[in-house]
């Protein structure tokens, strides 16, 4: 079936620019993560959104980061007056659940992930 | 078809030094090995990646033989915040992977 999907795959901005980037999870995963990619750090933790529980925004580097995640499916990570440190390739996953009473977790599936140039 | 295996669950007492081993038989040349730690409710978190060798951080240390075909990460001295799922995953950094996919984990279970 579709797998995790995100737009767009490729995006060049200009410093202090607004972007949005989309994911489309797997349909009737219940949980979805945002991940920002860069060699050295691995994937570093954005955001969590489970169901209809409020979003772990815990990973969030900075109030210029959002995001919000429509109808428990389609998410949008949202960069306000973007910056050189912001370039990165992000990632978004999703699970079928996700941690239920400290059990362990269940497969995350990635998207192909957008790669975000700051000029 | 699963590109890393770990157990599924270890126990250990405090203050003991716990290794979890993760299998990558099909690891290819790019790809770097990183393990990442997650909280009940919470997003995984990355502790510590590497390519080849040791690595070692202020959080832990990571053994990778020369063929690379498995990683070990070693947390020194555990404590009961350690209590958690430990990820071993295995991808290309450099590029978004739409095959990357975080496993089942390993339940880690620190008992007083």
């Amino acid at each position: 079936g579709a797998g995790v999907s995100q737009s767009p795959s490729n995006k060049v901005t200009e410093k202090g620019k607004d972007v949005e980037l989309r994911c489309d999870p797997i349909s009737g995963h219940t949980a979805l993560y945002w991940y920002r990619q860069s060699l050295g750090q691995g994937l570093e933790f954005l955001i969590y959104f489970q169901g209809n529980s409020a979003p772990d925004k815990s990973g969030l580097p900075s109030d210029r980061f959002s995001a919000e995640r429509t109808g428990g499916s389609v998410s949008t990570l949202t960069i306000q007056r973007t910056q050189q440190e912001d370039s990165a390739v992000y990632l978004c996953a999703s699970s079928l659940f996700a941690i239920v009473g400290g059990g362990s977790t269940d497969t995350q599936y990635f998207g192909p992930g957008t790669r975000l140039t700051v000029l | 078809l699963a590109k890393t295996t770990q157990p599924i669950s270890m126990d250990s007492y405090e203050g003991q030094e716990v290794n979890i081993t993760c299998s990558h038989n099909n690891i290819a040349t790019n790809d770097y090995i990183t393990w990442y730690q997650q909280f009940p409710s919470q997003g995984p978190r990355f502790i510590i990646q590497g390519y080849k060798t040791k690595v070692t951080n202020e959080v832990a240390s990571l053994f990778i033989p020369a063929d690379r075909k498995s990683s070990t990460l070693s947390l020194p001295r555990v404590s009961l915040s350690d209590t958690a799922v430990y990820y071993c995953l295995v991808g290309d950094p450099n590029f978004g992977n739409e095959k990357l996919t975080f496993g089942t984990g390993t339940r880690l279970t620190i008992i007083p």
